[in-house]
């Protein structure tokens, strides 16, 4: 069985460019998360969707960031335009259901904004 | 915002020791589960303990779980270089979210 997939798995940017990531979660995994990971720090969830629907955004800086999960199955995070505190990790996770449950990490994308 | 302070920061051992690492939560939850991370790599969950249980087994890890003190640890035993990882403990709650701590920097000496 395929794991989560992410891509890309680094990027370099300048500040001011947008930047979008992809993620592909486990088949039949209805519950998409997107989290950003700071060095040193553990992962701070931006946003969570159940199928198509994002039932938790409240984390997500609005402003600059959007997400998407067409048909229910891949996601997108954009940012636009990045800023020099964006540079993080960029963690994707999936799970079957029943939210509180175990969740499958892909192995993150990397982003360096100069 | 993260629920969970790990204690300690960062621990390092000789191979063969045991490894202990603490979470400490703020909020009531569902259940607790610890996830492994290697450097430049995503999370691999290890465990997850309800918050029914006190204690929970698996391999050769143990966890513990006190919702009085809203504390949890997460035992290793037998290490081994391959343990070498940041480990983080995660609260699910009633709201589903799930919501980690700040990570434990486990590094084991040959």
């Amino acid at each position: 069985e395929a794991g989560v997939v992410q891509s890309p798995r680094y990027k370099i940017i300048e500040k001011k460019q947008p930047v979008a990531f992809w993620c592909n979660p486990i088949s039949g995994h209805n519950t998409l998360y997107w989290y950003l990971q700071n060095l040193g720090q553990g992962p701070e969830l931006l946003i969570r969707y159940e199928n198509e629907e994002a039932v938790d955004d409240s984390q997500l800086p609005k402003d600059r960031f959007s997400a998407e999960r067409l048909k229910g199955v891949d996601s997108t995070l954009k940012i636009q335009p990045a800023e020099l505190g964006d540079s993080a990790v960029y963690l994707c996770a999936s799970s079957p259901g029943g939210s509180t449950g175990e969740l499958f990490f892909g192995e993150g994308s990397r982003l360096t904004v100069l | 915002s993260q629920q969970g302070e790990e204690d300690p920061q960062a621990l390092s051992i000789q191979e063969g020791e045991n490894a202990t690492m603490n979470c400490s939560y703020k909020t009531s939850i569902n259940n607790l589960q610890w996830y492994r991370q290697n450097s430049g790599r995503g999370l691999v969950h290890l465990i997850l303990i309800r918050s029914n249980e006190r204690e929970k087994h698996s391999g050769r890890l143990r966890v513990t779980l006190d919702t009085s003190k809203k504390s949890s640890s997460l035992l290793i035993t037998a290490s081994r270089a391959a343990d070498t990882a940041s480990y983080f403990c995660a609260t699910g709650s009633s709201a589903s979210k799930i919501i980690f701590g700040s990570g434990t920097r486990l590094s084991i000496r040959p």
